[in-house]
């Protein structure tokens, strides 16, 4: 089934850690990728996202992203995360069909940074 | 600039109760209008869409209907709540690629 697959369900950092969280999806063709977050007791809101061109998109909060087509993936990486990055990080894949544009999720990621 | 807006915030209903979501949007027209339900440990589902007024898509088969009678209102129903639709319920609305989303309703089933 097609379908965004984010491995990690829950990660736990350190302040000034690495983070990379992975995302795949299995939809052929032209894709829209988009990373979100929700802060705890807040909306979702965007990271960033990629519709074509370079394939390192950089976001908000110092997050980028890669785009490889070959291995239909998204992941989201940030060098040195900080306790105010706690939060639930969702992949999202956006397809045009039937005339409109249908933004299929992920399953999450809870990250919760330790200061 | 456009803004969504979401209603009520919190909602406790106990089993058998009807339910009314509603959502509008401001400042664009003609949107597209989608539903989302996030259930613990399951990321966000997408439960209708509507690229215009009357026009309703289904993504999964459930308890729940939704309605799109004017350009810009969405309405998420049922007639009666089961307990597994407990949830946090999100509306969305897009242009084109990017979609912007309402502050969601956390919903209760007891």
């Amino acid at each position: 089934a097609q379908s965004v697959s984010q491995h990690n369900h829950h990660v736990i950092l350190s302040e000034a850690a690495s983070l990379e969280l992975g995302c795949n999806y299995s939809y052929g063709g032209t894709v829209n990728l988009f990373w979100y977050v929700q802060y705890p007791g807040q909306h979702l809101q965007l990271l960033l996202k990629y519709f074509s061109g370079d394939p390192l998109v950089k976001g908000i909060k110092g997050f980028e992203a890669e785009f490889i087509k070959s291995k239909f993936s998204f992941n989201l990486r940030k060098p040195s995360v900080q306790w105010s990055d706690t939060a639930e990080y969702f992949c999202a894949v956006n397809r045009r069909l039937s005339g409109t544009y249908k933004y299929i999720f992920g399953t999450g990621t809870r990250l919760k940074v330790l200061a | 600039s456009q803004t969504i807006h979401q209603w009520p915030a919190t909602l406790v209903q106990p089993v058998g109760s009807p339910l009314s979501l509603e959502c509008t949007v401001e400042g664009t027209s003609n949107p597209n209008l989608y539903w989302y339900r996030q259930a613990a440990g399951r990321g966000l589902q997408l439960l209708f869409y509507s690229v215009g007024i009357g026009q309703i898509s289904s993504e999964v088969p459930q308890n729940l209907s939704a309605s799109r009678p004017q350009d810009r209102q969405f309405i998420l129903s049922s007639k009666k709540l089961l307990l597994s639709d407990s949830g946090f319920y999100l509306c969305a609305w897009s242009w084109t690629e990017e979609a912007f989303f309402g502050q969601g309703t956390r919903l209760t089933v007891v």
